[in-house]
């Protein structure tokens, strides 16, 4: 069974911490994807990597890095977290391929920074 | 705004009704994704639809996709009280930068027993 995981459910910080968020696919997928989920926003695309060690900016990537240096894992960083940042963060993977297909998701990150 | 918007917002219906909504979009896509969203989960890939297809089914899923007017419908028939959840579009839009696929809002959708 395929499967993408998250670090965390849930995660509570405080303003100014760095925050790590881990992913991991069992997929050997070359993409991988990190989302954030807002009400009424939708998901929005924050960083995204096509292989080890590359990484592309997103729709929103201020105030946050990536790291992937294994391809089954894409770590996402707060380097220092502020109360704008709470929101679900998703992990996604695909296949290498273009047109791009399914994505598979992990099950999320609820964090919340006070 | 958004490549995909879904429409409506929410939705509630009774057990054993149908359920439609609605995604429009504005460029030209390779193809279009449904996907499904329990409360507080990731999503789940539903079915998806190429641009030069115009209908397709998947269990009690009924997508169609009209290019010309920039719109995809998803229907799900017999609704359960099991399809209660957040349905979203998302599109794979030709020349994305980075080929990536883009979210509408979601459509909320509430199956009363």
């Amino acid at each position: 069974d395929v499967k993408v995981t998250q670090s965390s459910r849930y995660l509570v910080k405080r303003t100014g911490e760095k925050v790590f968020l881990e992913c991991v696919q069992d997929m050997d997928h070359e993409n991988m994807f990190w989302y954030r989920q807002d009400p009424g926003l939708g998901l929005r695309l924050i960083y995204f990597s096509y292989d080890v060690k590359m990484k592309e900016k997103g729709d929103i990537p201020e105030g946050y890095s990536v790291s992937r240096e294994k391809k089954e894992r894409f770590s996402l960083i707060l380097e220092s977290a502020s109360t704008n940042q709470t929101s679900m963060y998703l992990c996604a993977s695909d296949k290498g391929r273009t047109p791009r297909g399914e994505q598979f998701f992990g099950p999320g990150t609820r964090l919340t920074v006070l | 705004s958004q490549q995909g918007e879904e429409d409506p917002q929410a939705l509630s219906i009774q057990e054993g009704e149908n359920a439609t909504m609605n995604c429009s979009y504005k460029t030209s896509i390779n193809n279009l994704q449904w996907y499904r969203q329990n409360s507080g989960r990731g999503l789940v890939h539903l079915i998806l639809i190429r641009s030069n297809e115009r209908e397709k089914h998947s269990g009690r899923l009924r997508v169609t996709l009209d290019t010309s007017k920039k719109s995809s419908s998803l229907l799900i028939t017999a609704s359960r009280a099991a399809d209660t959840a957040s349905y979203f579009c998302a599109t794979d839009a030709i020349k994305a930068a980075g080929n990536k696929l883009t979210f509408g809002g979601g459509t909320r959708v509430l199956v009363k027993p």
